[in-house]
């Protein structure tokens, strides 16, 4: 079985700072990865995903993760926060060759002025 | 491509009303599931189907049915509506290994189903 851990349901940065989203995950079995983003109202779009060809994984709109095994986390970043980040960001696993998803339970991203 | 597609967008049932969510793919997935939103707690697998006519259960399937008779339609079933059944409901498609040679397929997700149950 997986799981996923999502450090922070809520973290505010003010625009132009460093966003950092924590997950960890746990998985008997080589897992794939993903983040995905859901704005307000809408239903949720990939913004990248981990599937064992490169450890530093680049994704949609500036933001990327790295796969640690060592600390079996994954955790998403940005350089530079804009007001349209604002948004909630879930973090998946899903492991071997079956289809399904575990989620996380979401963090809030609040981008302030 | 339409992609994936979920009616109605709202729904307001009373307590012990059965309905059905609906959901269509364009996409030709095998792999067709529902999740349930619920503050705080993600998103939970009510069931999944791995091709039409094969169903299985996810993380809370109790109060709910699914059937799966063609690759494009995957409804739901709610056969008597309970207030905590109130929530937003997804419907997401993918491709499977068996079809792509590959894991860790994306899920592409509808747009979702806002029910309450009053």
């Amino acid at each position: 079985a997986q799981s996923v851990t999502q450090l922070g349901s809520h973290v505010s940065v003010s625009e132009g700072a460093l966003v950092l989203l924590r997950c960890n995950y746990s998985s008997s079995v080589p897992p794939y990865l993903f983040w995905y983003v859901q704005y307000p109202n809408q239903g949720l779009q990939l913004l990248l995903k981990y599937t064992s060809a490169a450890t530093l994984v680049k994704g949609i709109n500036g933001f990327e993760a790295e796969f640690k095994k060592s600390e079996t986390s994954f955790h998403l970043t940005k350089p530079s926060a804009h007001m349209s980040d604002a948004a909630e960001y879930f973090c998946a696993v899903s492991a071997g060759t079956a289809s399904k998803l575990t989620f996380g339970t979401g963090t809030r991203l609040q981008v302030t002025l | 491509n339409a992609g994936v597609t979920q009616t109605p967008k709202f729904q307001v049932l009373k307590t012990g009303q059965s309905m059905t969510l609906q959901c269509a793919q364009d996409m030709n997935h095998e792999y067709m599931s529902w999740y349930r939103q619920d503050p705080g707690m993600g998103l939970r697998l009510i069931h999944y189907s791995v091709g039409a006519g094969i169903t299985d259960q996810g993380e809370v399937p109790n109060g709910y049915n699914v059937s799966r008779s063609t690759t494009e339609d995957f409804p739901l079933r709610l056969l008597s509506a309970a207030p905590s059944q109130t929530s937003v409901y997804f419907c997401a498609s993918s491709t499977t290994f068996r079809t792509s040679r590959s894991a860790g397929n994306e899920q592409f997700f509808g747009p979702g189903t806002r029910l309450t149950v009053l």
